[in-house]
């Protein structure tokens, strides 16, 4: 069966540190991986997606950035945080060809000091 | 524009009672629908999801949705509520685009309190 995993789980870091968050996706092979960010008291914004190794594209422009170095791993960085980055930020993955249902990982609670 | 409102942001029930969460959605073809639910702190859970086929679709833990094409709604039920299915729910509507990509449209939320 296939699994996804983010971690950390929660950070904290301060205005114009650097930010690193990390996605696996563990059963499957080729996924389409995602990327949304989810602020306190609204929906879900979608920051990413990635059809394949080093394909990436970006739903809104922003201080983050992501990258797939590899099949099965989908990194959201930044290189300052800013207040506004604070959110939970959810990793998901689908098959890719149709549409598909997404599955999502447990997320990463980031509060931005 | 594909778009997904939910127009109930807080609703309260009481356990045991019968629930209905709202969905609708705007999207020019044949959508594909899912409803998501996501406890505190944690990430979603597709409860189910409406490809084509029976409009009456069973999902996980009780839950069914109805698609009705001529009110662009995709309804959540559920006959008798208990205490653990406080939390919040999403509807999503699914698009492709560019041929190979997938992306789902999520509605605001709706969170749900179940009083004793």
């Amino acid at each position: 069966s296939q699994t996804i995993h983010q971690w950390p789980a929660t950070l904290v870091q301060p205005v114009g540190s650097p930010l690193s968050l990390e996605c696996t996706v563990e059963g499957t092979s080729n996924p389409n991986l995602y990327w949304y960010r989810q602020a306190a008291g609204r929906g879900l914004q979608l920051l990413f997606y990635s059809v394949g190794i080093g394909q990436i594209s970006s739903e809104v422009p922003q201080n983050l950035s992501a990258s797939r170095p590899q099949d099965r791993q989908f990194i959201l960085s930044s290189k300052k945080l800013l207040l506004s980055d604070s959110g939970f930020y959810l990793c998901a993955w689908s098959l890719s060809g149709a549409i598909y249902e997404q599955y999502f990982g447990p997320g990463t609670r980031l509060t931005v000091t | 524009a594909q778009s997904v409102t939910q127009p109930d942001i807080h609703i309260t029930v009481s356990e045991g009672a019968s629930l209905e969460l709202r969905c609708n959605y705007s999207y020019g073809a044949t959508p594909y629908l899912f409803w998501y639910v996501q406890s505190p702190g944690q990430g979603l859970q597709l409860l189910l999801k409406y490809f084509s086929g029976d409009t009456l679709v069973q999902g996980i833990k009780g839950f069914e949705a109805e698609f009705k094409r001529s009110q662009s709604s995709f309804n959540l039920r559920k006959p008798s509520v208990h205490w653990s299915d406080a939390a919040e729910y999403f509807c999503a509507v699914g698009a492709v685009y560019g041929g190979a990509t997938n992306k789902l449209i999520f509605g605001t939320g709706t969170l749900l309190a179940v009083q004793p």
